[in-house]
């Protein structure tokens, strides 16, 4: 069965603590793997999409890296600002993403 | 450019009562989707829409049903709301189905007593 999960489910950083947020996942045949930021109350917001190991995509603090098995997002020197739920899911060809259940990242002054 | 909107953003229904959701994008986006998100669970595939004129079903379809009135809009009914339907509704589209992003709405909150 297709399955995605993130780790850890929650994570606290002072400000310019860098650290990672992990996605593993087991799938048939990845098409693709994409990262969101969810801020509460609203919906997510797309940052990036994964298509092969060893790819790399980067976003000002952010950066997302994918192997075979589990994919990281690198938050290098945060800020604040940064504080939100990271969601990760995979496209396996279905026309059906599976999203993990997050983790909840916060960022402290 | 709004891209993705959903109305409403709050809705209180009492068990049984029904309801549309309505959602709409600007992108000119060939596919639309409907999620729930329920706490500790993640995003899961209610119906979704390929293109104008299909529909399908996703992970968790029964107790709604969904309308792709054109290529902008697409409706997700309760036609008998229970409480467990209780969640919060997200629609999204993208360019197409298959390995593209997903853009997604701000959300509507539903309780259902």
């Amino acid at each position: 069965e297709d399955q995605v999960t993130q780790s850890p489910e929650a994570l606290r950083l002072q400000e310019g603590e860098s650290s990672s947020l992990n996605c593993s996942y087991t799938v048939s045949g990845l098409r693709g793997l994409f990262w969101y930021r969810q801020d509460p109350g609203k919906g997510p917001e797309f940052l990036f999409t994964l298509y092969s190991a060893g790819e790399e995509k980067e976003k000002e603090r952010l950066k997302a890296t994918l192997t075979k098995k589990e994919s990281f997002l690198h938050i290098t020197a945060p800020k604040p600002e940064d504080s939100a739920t990271y969601l990760c899911a995979v496209d396996s060809g279905t026309y059906k993403y599976i999203f993990g259940t997050g983790t909840r990242l916060k960022v402290l002054a | 450019n709004a891209g993705v909107t959903q109305t409403p953003k709050f809705q209180v229904l009492k068990t049984g009562q029904s309801m549309t959701l309505q959602c709409a994008q600007d992108m000119n986006h060939n596919s639309m989707y409907w999620y729930r998100q329920d706490p500790g669970m993640g995003l899961r595939l209610i119906y979704y829409s390929a293109s104008e004129g299909t529909t399908d079903k996703g992970e968790v379809p029964n107790g709604y049903n969904v309308s792709r009135l054109n290529k902008r809009e697409f409706s997700l009914r309760l036609e008998s709301a229970a409480p467990s339907q209780t969640s919060v509704y997200f629609c999204a589209s993208s360019p197409r189905t298959a390995t593209y992003e997903q853009y997604f709405g701000p959300g509507t909150r539903l309780t259902v007593t």
